[in-house]
């Protein structure tokens, strides 16, 4: 079944432990973005990879950090996350910059004390 | 860069009602307009899209329309029902760009 994995679903830490959100697609797409979702500020992207090793900024990436080693994983890392950092975030993957359809992982609801 | 806004914020609807959600956007490039559901939970989902070379869609229930020249967008939903109700966004993108996400609008039917 082609999809977007995310894990882990839920993620309770504490300020300043560093943690990694992975995210895997099977479907041979060239890119993927993290978005963060929070109430009344709808979704917004973090980083996003046009291939493997090309990655770029999104609206706010401050406090985060991306790899693309590999066309399939683009996991996102929290190097010293911080209360505000609290959130529900997504992966999205299509197969090209230019193509249309997006398809969303199953999302992260991360909370850090 | 795109600026998408989204209005309104929250709707409450009579199950059978009709509802209607819109967008403006602000990059005259962007090409493609989707509408994502998302329910309770769960991740969001495409249900129904525009591109810029189309007036007007419909899918059932649910319709979009789009002027080019005013720079909005706009989601119907016709014939409510319960299963309806969810948070709803609306995007823009334009070629080798990301997506641009409104702030979304939570549609509650009530039976």
């Amino acid at each position: 079944e082609a999809q977007v994995t995310q894990n882990p679903r839920y993620l309770i830490t504490v300020t300043g432990k560093k943690l990694t959100v992975t995210c895997s697609q099977n479907m041979n797409h060239e890119y993927m973005s993290w978005y963060r979702q929070d109430p009344g500020l709808g979704l917004r992207q973090i980083y996003y990879s046009m291939n493997v090793e090309v990655t770029d900024k999104g609206d706010v990436p401050e406090g985060y950090k991306v790899s693309r080693k590999e066309k399939r994983n683009f996991p996102l890392i929290l190097e010293s996350p911080s209360p505000n950092q609290t959130s529900l975030y997504f992966c999205a993957s299509s197969l090209t910059s230019a193509s249309y359809g997006y398809t969303f992982g199953s999302g992260t609801r991360l909370t850090v004390v | 860069g795109e600026n998408v806004e989204q209005h309104p914020s929250t709707l409450s609807v009579q199950e059978g009602d009709s509802a209607v959600i819109k967008c403006t956007y602000s990059d005259s490039a962007s090409n493609y307009f989707p509408w994502y559901k998302q329910e309770l939970g769960k991740r969001p989902q495409l249900i129904i899209d525009i591109r810029s070379n189309v007036g007007e869609k419909k899918d059932q229930r649910i319709a979009v329309t789009l002027n080019k020249t005013a720079k909005h967008f706009s989601l119907h939903i016709t014939e409510t029902q319960p299963e309806d109700s969810a948070v709803y966004f609306c995007a823009a993108k334009r070629n080798n760009n990301d997506m641009r996400f409104g702030a979304g609008t939570r549609l509650t039917v009530k039976p």
